[in-house]
């Protein structure tokens, strides 16, 4: 069966360091790959997405980046965090041959301080 | 641009009553998915129906049901016989071509017993 993992679940950071989060996918080969971003009281804002390895397509001009460094892998990165980074991060995958829904992980709780 | 819109941000509905939330889209293609997620105070997402484009019939599962309308791009949910495990944020969601999954900013429900 198909998992996605992602960590860490609550992350405290200060203005101004770096943030890696990562998501690995398992049971599944070639997923979409997505990164969102849930803002307090807010709907999900896609950041980012990966179709494949390498590959990354950037939806909103910010503070982050994305990277795709093996197939079932997806890192959401930022070398200097601001305070309007805080907020919950998800996870994604969709087979992309197959037009059904999406499986996302637990989530992170970022607090930018 | 937002292209799928909840214009209920708030909804409340008495334990075994039924409720429907509402959803607008935008899009040029002829054929595409739809979906209703639920997002409990735990924070997971959970599918909780789907529509293909392409087909008449609105999608049913048990006590949750769409109303599909490809016209006029509308796709609300109901949900009969609400109960308290039904209180989350509820987010309708769009398919984009073959990569993309557009979010609406949801629709906060509300069980009361």
């Amino acid at each position: 069966s198909q998992t996605i993992h992602q960590w860490p679940a609550t992350l405290v950071q200060p203005v101004g360091s770096p943030l890696s989060l990562e998501c690995t996918v398992e049971g599944t080969s070639n997923p979409n790959l997505y990164w969102y971003r849930q803002a307090a009281g807010r709907g999900l804002q896609l950041l980012f997405y990966s179709v494949g390895i390498g590959q990354i397509s950037s939806e909103v001009p910010q503070n982050l980046s994305a990277s795709r460094p093996q197939d079932r892998q997806f890192i959401l990165s930022s070398k200097k965090l601001l305070l309007s980074d805080s907020g919950f991060y998800l996870c994604a995958w969709i087979l992309s041959v197959d037009h059904t829904e999406a499986f996302f992980g637990q989530g992170t709780r970022l607090t930018v301080v | 641009a937002q292209t799928v819109t909840q214009s209920q941000p708030e909804m409340s509905v008495q334990e075994a009553e039924t409720v429907t939330l509402s959803c607008t889209y935008d899009t040029s293609e002829n054929n595409y998915y739809l979906f209703w997620y639920k997002q409990p105070p735990s924070r997971q997402m959970i599918l909780v129906i789907r529509q293909e484009a392409y087909k008449q019939q609105n999608a049913t599962e048990n006590r949750f049901s769409v109303n599909f309308q490809k016209a006029a791009k509308s796709f609300s949910l109901k949900i009969s016989d609400s109960q308290l495990g039904d209180t989350a944020m509820y987010f309708c969601a769009r398919r984009k071509g073959t990569d993309k999954l557009i979010f609406g900013t949801g629709t906060r429900l509300q069980v009361f017993p």
